[in-house]
């Protein structure tokens, strides 16, 4: 089975600006989360979705939305960029939703906000 | 809020030898799961081993093996025969039973091998 892929693997903005982000699960699977990776917070939980509905949503402001397509496919969105915002963004997908399962990250989308 | 601690942020093993890396969390649930993630250079995040609060024994996947003291909230994991391919950011994390969507994750510890 492919792994958990995500596009584009690189992204440069300036502030001000939208961006979008793209995750395809592992086959089979319908939980995708996304995740932000910064030096100094480390790894954030942003949110979750399972079936096209938002599970959970961290810490994060409004301006950072996502979505589920039908098939799986997740898009994370953050409107007005600001240079806080840089920083590597991980997805991650499970079969399910039991605690027990594992989650299986893909490559991260690293956003320079400039 | 469940929070999740490594108090390392770096260690360092030499080749063949046995290091153990730390992380405390702090819970008020009894039943949830643990894992340590390894983020190697490449950046893709890979499980090493997951543990489940209700099971004593300790974890152990090959080379790797874990400490789990649920009294004292620590869940440490042992490196044997450290390789290589073993030096990475190694992520500890805590999930939740009653809330299973959320996935809390230490600061890591960035574990160096020395040939």
């Amino acid at each position: 089975k492919a792994g958990v892929t995500q596009t584009p693997r690189y992204l440069i903005k300036t502030r001000g600006q939208q961006v979008t982000l793209s995750c395809s699960p592992i086959s089979g699977h319908r939980s995708v989360s996304w995740y932000q990776q910064t030096p100094g917070q480390g790894l954030q939980f942003l949110f979750e979705y399972f079936s096209e509905t938002q599970r959970n949503k961290g810490n994060f402001p409004g301006r950072f939305s996502g979505r589920q397509f039908s098939n799986s496919r997740s898009e994370m969105n953050v409107s007005t960029l600001e240079l806080g915002d840089s920083a590597l963004y991980l997805c991650a997908s499970r079969a399910g939703l039991a605690s027990q399962e594992t989650q299986y990250f893909g490559p991260g989308t690293r956003l320079l906000v400039l | 809020a469940q929070t999740v601690t490594q108090s390392q942020p770096e260690m360092s093993v030499q080749e063949a030898e046995t290091v153990t890396l730390s992380c405390t969390y702090d819970t008020s649930e009894s039943d949830y799961y643990l894992f340590w993630y390894k983020q190697p250079p490449s950046r893709q995040m890979i499980l090493v081993i997951r543990q489940e609060a209700y099971k004593q024994q300790n974890a152990t996947e090959n080379r790797f093996s874990v400490n789990f003291q649920k009294a004292a909230k620590s869940f440490s994991l042992k490196i044997s025969d450290s390789q290589l391919g073993d030096a990475a950011m190694y992520f500890c994390a805590y999930r939740s039973v009653l809330n299973n969507n959320d996935m809390r994750f230490g600061a890591g510890t960035r574990l160096t091998v020395k040939p």
